[in-house]
């Protein structure tokens, strides 16, 4: 069945540093792919997505690229502030749009100032 | 911008009682999800809901679950006797149409004691 394997967390930061979440999937198919970030007390924001291969979704500085090859879908931000402070969860929705999505265990992230 | 509202944002049963969990899908919506997220693991899907009917349902969707759309704009969730490890958030999710991305509320926090 499908699943979505995600890098342990917690993950601490300065302001400013370099962020990298890694996030590899297993699915049959040709899967959507998504990243989606949880601020404290809040729900599920989706981030971006992208939907094939060698696509880059993009928001808010956040960057991912789905490789197919690598079967991955590695979350970047080139600086991170404190107000990214959140949970980032990495997902994939097999073909079959309708679907439910498949989550991954979450990455809790701290920027400190 | 459009919300899906859950409520109540915290409710605390005793097991074996009965709960009703409630969500307002945005209007124009025409699929609706259930998931929950066990504190530390992954969000986990429940069930999914299209046409007046079910769609699909996870293994955790067993006979003590129910979901329903009574009035054309609350999605319930309802579980029957309640069990301690039915202690999650339960998040609810809509979308407009297959391809288009999921909007979240921001969860249920459910407790049994």
């Amino acid at each position: 069945g499908d699943s979505v394997t995600q890098m342990e967390g917690p993950v601490t930061l300065s302001e400013e540093a370099f962020l990298t979440i890694n996030c590899t999937y297993t699915a049959t198919g040709y899967p959507s792919l998504f990243w989606y970030v949880q601020y404290p007390g809040e729900g599920l924001q989706l981030l971006l997505k992208a939907t094939k291969a060698d696509d880059k979704g993009s928001n808010k500085g956040f960057e991912a690229t789905y490789r197919k090859e690598t079967t991955s879908f590695h979350l970047e931000k080139g600086s991170v502030q404190v107000s990214d402070s959140a949970v980032y969860f990495c997902a994939l929705r097999s073909s079959g749009s309708a679907r439910q999505l498949t989550f991954g265990s979450g990455t809790q992230l701290t920027v400190l100032p | 911008e459009p919300e899906v509202t859950q409520t109540p944002s915290h409710q605390v049963t005793q097991m074996g009682q009965e709960v009703i969990l409630r969500c307002v899908p945005i209007s124009n919506h025409l699929y609706f999800y259930w998931y929950r997220q066990i504190l530390g693991q992954k969000v986990e899907f429940l069930v999914s809901f299209y046409n007046n009917e079910i769609s699909e349902k996870s293994e955790i969707f067993d006979d003590q679950f129910s979901v329903e759309r009574p009035d054309g704009s609350n999605f319930t969730l309802k579980i029957r006797s309640t069990k301690l490890e039915d202690s999650a958030m339960y998040f609810c999710a809509s979308k407009a149409e297959q391809g288009q991305s999921d909007t979240f509320g921001s969860g249920t926090r459910l407790t049994v004691v």
